[in-house]
């Protein structure tokens, strides 16, 4: 089945420093890749649709400044948290959906950010 | 913009006894439905999708209903097992959305040995 990776699976930085957070399709290409935020004991909600080769869509609310999200090939789109502060730690997960078919989309394992 | 609501917020219940979590959204114009489940600290695996079409769908031990028109489905679990306990999710896909789901609140379950 399809694989999604992200890397890494954990950090911990700290407060003004930038990181960067990978989200790979192991075994298909994905036009489509979206970009989810998780706070603790709450839901998934959606910050960004990172489309390849084109600039991310960012939700409402959510920082382009801060949020830098690139989708530079159909296997690869980064996530980097910039100027990090205490209140961006969060667990951050992506997803991305098949090329073509778009009924499904497969979700990596998640990255717990912690920001000192 | 959908808002997917799901209740219980949490459940607890003794191993072998069925049990039945709900997700209810507000715009029935939904593409599909997916059920999910999320272990602690962990990303989600897919368990179930209905497309709008569909009424239910069915794996092993789950069972997993929609009604578009009340905004509602249902996953139902049969004989519950300790390894069931986990955050369950369900999110719903609109046509005007691409490919962008609406999450719920989730229903953390915790079955008891």
């Amino acid at each position: 089945g399809a694989v999604v990776s992200q890397h890494p699976s954990r950090v911990i930085c700290k407060s003004g420093t930038s990181v960067k957070i990978e989200c790979r399709s192991l075994d298909f290409q994905a036009t489509t890749m979206f970009w989810y935020r998780q706070f603790p004991k709450k839901s998934l909600m959606l910050m960004a649709t990172s489309n390849e080769g084109s600039k991310a869509t960012y939700e409402q609310g959510v920082e382009k400044d801060k949020f830098l999200i690139n989708h530079a090939s159909l296997t690869l789109s980064t996530l980097t948290v910039t100027s990090a502060h205490p209140e961006d730690s969060s667990f951050y997960i992506c997803s991305a959906s098949l090329a073509g078919v778009t009924d499904t989309q497969y979700f990596g394992p998640g990255t717990r950010l912690t920001v000192l | 913009k959908q808002e997917v609501t799901q209740i219980p917020a949490a459940l607890s219940v003794p191993e072998g006894e069925n049990l039945v979590l709900n997700c209810s959204f507000t715009d029935s114009a939904i593409y599909n439905l997916q059920w999910f489940r999320q272990d602690p600290g962990k990303g989600l695996t897919s368990l179930l999708l209905i497309q709008s079409s569909q009424r239910e769908q069915t794996s092993g031990r789950l069972n997993a209903s929609l009604d578009k028109s009340s905004g509602r489905s249902t996953l139902y679990i049969a004989a519950s097992q300790p390894g069931d306990s986990a955050t369950y999710l369900c999110a719903v896909r609109g046509w005007d959305t691409g490919n962008q789901f609406y999450f719920g609140t989730g229903t953390s379950l915790t079955v008891i040995p």
